[in-house]
C-alpha cells in the first residue's frame, strides 16, 4: 500500500512552539503533500515536495523528504492557536489516476 | 473558497432511507474524486470520474452505493438502503490545473441513526 502513516497520531504544544510531524510510507513515490483540516471542514493542500526535492519552504511551514528512510516531516514554526487542525500526508499510488491515499493524521492542538 | 460546493453539509437519516449527495465543482475539471471519512481516520478513496466516466471504484463502495456525473460536471453520490455505518463525512474533490494537488469541498456529513 502506498497510504502514508502520519506520526505522533496527536500533538499538544503551546503558542509559539514548534510543532514536527512524520509521514512514514511504503514504496516509490512521485511527490508527498501535505494537507490540513479544520474541524468538520474539507482539506486544504498546504505543499508538495516532489520525489527529487530534499526540502521545501512556505511560509512557517517547512517540509523535509527522505526518500532513502521513505519519510517526511512537517515542521511548523512559531505556531499560533489557529494552526490548530489536523494534518494529513497524500501520497499518489502512481497509477494514471491522480488519486491521493491518506493516512491517518496527526490531530494539533496549539494551547493559547 | 476551494472551488468545491457540496450540498448539503449535513444529513440525518433513518437507517434503510435513501440519501443523495452532490457535489459541484465552479471550474470545470475532466477529474473528480469522492471520499469517505471517519471520525479520527483519514479521507479514505472512493471512486473517480474522467469526465462522464466512472474509472475506478474502491471496495468500499458497496452496491448500495452508486456514483454519477451525468454531464461531466456535477457529481451525485447516493447510498441505498443506508446502515448506521454509513456514518461519515463524505468529500469531494477536483484536481488542480497540473492533476497533482486536489482541492476538496466541506462535505457532506451523514448521520444514520
Amino acid at each position: 500500500s502506498q497510504q502514508g502513516e502520519e506520526d505522533p497520531q496527536a500533538l499538544s504544544i503551546q503558542e509559539g512552539e514548534n510543532a514536527t510531524m512524520n509521514c512514514s510510507y511504503k514504496t516509490s513515490i512521485n511527490n508527498l503533500q501535505w494537507y490540513r483540516q479544520n474541524s468538520g471542514r474539507g482539506l486544504v493542500h498546504l505543499i508538495l515536495i516532489r520525489s527529487n526535492e530534499r526540502e521545501k519552504h512556505s511560509g512557517r511551514l517547512r517540509v523535509t523528504l527522505d526518500t532513502s528512510k521513505k519519510s517526511s516531516s512537517l515542521l511548523i514554526t512559531a505556531s499560533r492557536a489557529a494552526d490548530t487542525a489536523s494534518y494529513f500526508c497524500g501520497i499518489p499510488p502512481g497509477d494514471s489516476s491522480y488519486k491521493l491515499i491518506f493516512g491517518s493524521g496527526t490531530r494539533l492542538l496549539v494551547r493559547p | 473558497d476551494t472551488g468545491v460546493s457540496q450540498d448539503p453539509r449535513h444529513k440525518i437519516t433513518k437507517r434503510g432511507q435513501n440519501v443523495t449527495f452532490r457535489c459541484d465543482p465552479i471550474s470545470e475539471h475532466n477529474r473528480l474524486y469522492w471520499y469517505r471519512q471517519t471520525l479520527g481516520q483519514g479521507p479514505e478513496f472512493l471512486t473517480y470520474f474522467q469526465n462522464e466516466a466512472q474509472l475506478e471504484k474502491s471496495r468500499l463502495l458497496s452496491d448500495r452505493f452508486s456514483a454519477e456525473r451525468p454531464k461531466g460536471s456535477f457529481s451525485t453520490l447516493e447510498i441505498q438502503r443506508t446502515e448506521q455505518g454509513d456514518s461519515a463525512m463524505y468529500l469531494c474533490a477536483i484536481p488542480g490545473a497540473t492533476n497533482e494537488k486536489l482541492f476538496f469541498g466541506s462535505g457532506t456529513q451523514l448521520s444514520v441513526l
